[in-house]
């Protein structure tokens, strides 16, 4: 079974404090995402990686960075927390072998900054 | 520019009748599609998926059904049962492509 967790469910953070969120997949995914959900917006790609050391930035990458030091593992960073961050989190993987890119999601850290 | 569009935020149908989700999108690159539940403060799990040679397929009680010279599909649940209430999410993909487009989701709500 795919599983991928996420080392937080809830967050609480002040505005200025540096955020992480980690992920670990453990299927051995090329692929990791990270993106935000908010009401009415649906999900919006913050950066992808699809290798390790590898990045790209999505829709929204503003504000945020990502580290992948290993496959396993993707971070999302906040550098400075503000609070239109505030938001349901979530973490994703994906094998570049399966066709039609079906991904594989955390539960999601619902991170409240304040 | 939103590529995949949900235009119903909601929708609500009795327990036992049918439920109908659409999805529009304008990409004629997209080639494959995905339907994703979500509940409450939990990750979208994968429902159903069609590729764009075909225009119809099923699992269950999902049916997923795609039009391409109208940029539509739709996800039909039948039949509605509570536990399918939870948020809908469409999204699509073109091949060699790793990332997803999603749409921006419709929550449904089976009444009993």
């Amino acid at each position: 079974d795919v599983k991928v967790t996420q080392s937080s469910r809830y967050l609480v953070k002040r505005t200025g404090e540096k955020v992480f969120l980690e992920c670990v997949q453990d299927m051995d995914h090329e692929n990791m995402f990270w993106y935000r959900q908010d009401p009415g917006l649906g999900l919006r790609l913050i950066y992808f990686s699809y290798d390790v050391k590898m990045k790209e930035k999505g829709d929204i990458p503003e504000g945020y960075s990502v580290s992948r030091e290993k496959k396993e593992r993707f971070s999302l960073i906040l550098e400075s927390a503000s609070t239109n961050q505030t938001s349901m989190y979530l973490c994703a993987s994906s094998s570049r072998d399966r066709a039609g890119n079906e991904q594989f999601f955390g539960p999601g850290t619902r991170l409240t900054v304040l | 520019d939103q590529q995949v569009k949900q235009n119903s935020p909601s929708l609500s149908v009795q327990e036992g009748r049918i439920s109908i989700l659409n999805c529009d999108y304008t990409n004629s690159m997209f080639d494959y599609f995905l339907w994703y539940k979500k509940y409450p403060a939990e990750g979208p799990t994968f429902l159903i998926s069609i590729s764009s040679i075909k225009d119809k397929n099923e699992d269950g009680r999902f049916t997923v059904f795609l039009n391409k010279s109208a940029k539509h599909l739709s996800l039909h649940i039948v039949p509605s049962q509570p536990g399918d209430s939870a948020v809908y999410f469409c999204a699509a993909s073109s091949f060699g492509n790793e990332k997803l487009t999603f749409g921006t989701g419709t929550r449904l709500t089976i009444i009993p």
